[in-house]
């Protein structure tokens, strides 16, 4: 069956540096996979989407990778600050009807101290 | 525009008892998810809806749950009889016209625990 890892123990890096999370799936081959924030109490929010087709998307601070041949994306924080603490969370499609089915992974916890 | 709402926000229910949830998608969402996420652990997901049809629910309980999406636009997720296992968030989910390459906006989801 799918399965879809990422850490899951908390990530603790000092203020200022690159935090880098992992996401790593098994058993499928999606045509792109997202990225999302939850903090406690709250829903996910969106932050990023990179295709197959694509090796690297930036967007401000972040960066997310997507090797298709390790079945891996890597998604980085650059100058990290402690309002990035939160939960991490990679989604792929995995439909099998059309219609865009997201998974998610377990999440991985940031923590950034000042 | 106004975000995916939800509630309640909170719920307390013995095992063995009845509830229900209720979501009101982002205006013209064609697609809406319920998800399940269990404390310290990824959202699972338990439907889908494309408009008022269902598209996935293979992972839905469907002993004891049930969910529909009347109207095509806002949805009910009940579970009767609830279970202690069942204490979790329930997150609500839309997505516009359910293409794929889009994000899905979350609401901020009914804590429900179970005694």
């Amino acid at each position: 069956s799918q399965k879809i890892e990422q850490n899951s123990e908390a990530l603790n890096i000092q203020e200022g540096k690159t935090a880098t999370l992992t996401c790593n799936y098994t058993n499928y081959s999606p045509a792109y996979l997202q990225w999302y924030r939850q903090d406690p109490g709250r829903g996910p929010v969106f932050l990023l989407l990179i295709r197959e087709n694509e090796k690297e998307k930036r967007k401000e601070r972040l960066k997310v990778t997507f090797d298709t041949t390790l079945k891996q994306s890597l998604f980085h924080i650059t100058a990290s600050q402690p309002a990035d603490s939160a939960t991490y969370l990679c989604a792929l499609d995995m439909s099998t009807t059309g219609f865009q089915k997201l998974v998610f992974g377990t999440g991985t916890r940031l923590l950034v101290s000042p | 525009e106004a975000g995916v709402a939800q509630s309640p926000r909170y719920k307390i229910i013995e095992k063995r008892q009845s509830v229900a949830f209720w979501c009101n998608p982002i205006s013209g969402h064609a697609t809406l998810y319920w998800y399940q996420q269990i404390l310290g652990q990824g959202p699972k997901l338990l439907i889908q809806f494309q408009n008022n049809g269902v598209v996935d629910d293979s992972q839905l309980p469907k002993d004891r749950f049930s969910a529909e999406r009347l109207k095509g636009v806002d949805s009910t997720l009940k579970i009767q009889p609830a279970k202690l296992e069942d204490s979790a968030v329930y997150l609500c989910a839309s997505s516009p016209k359910g293409q794929q390459n889009t994000e899905a906006f979350f609401g901020q989801g009914t804590r429900l625990t179970v005694v």
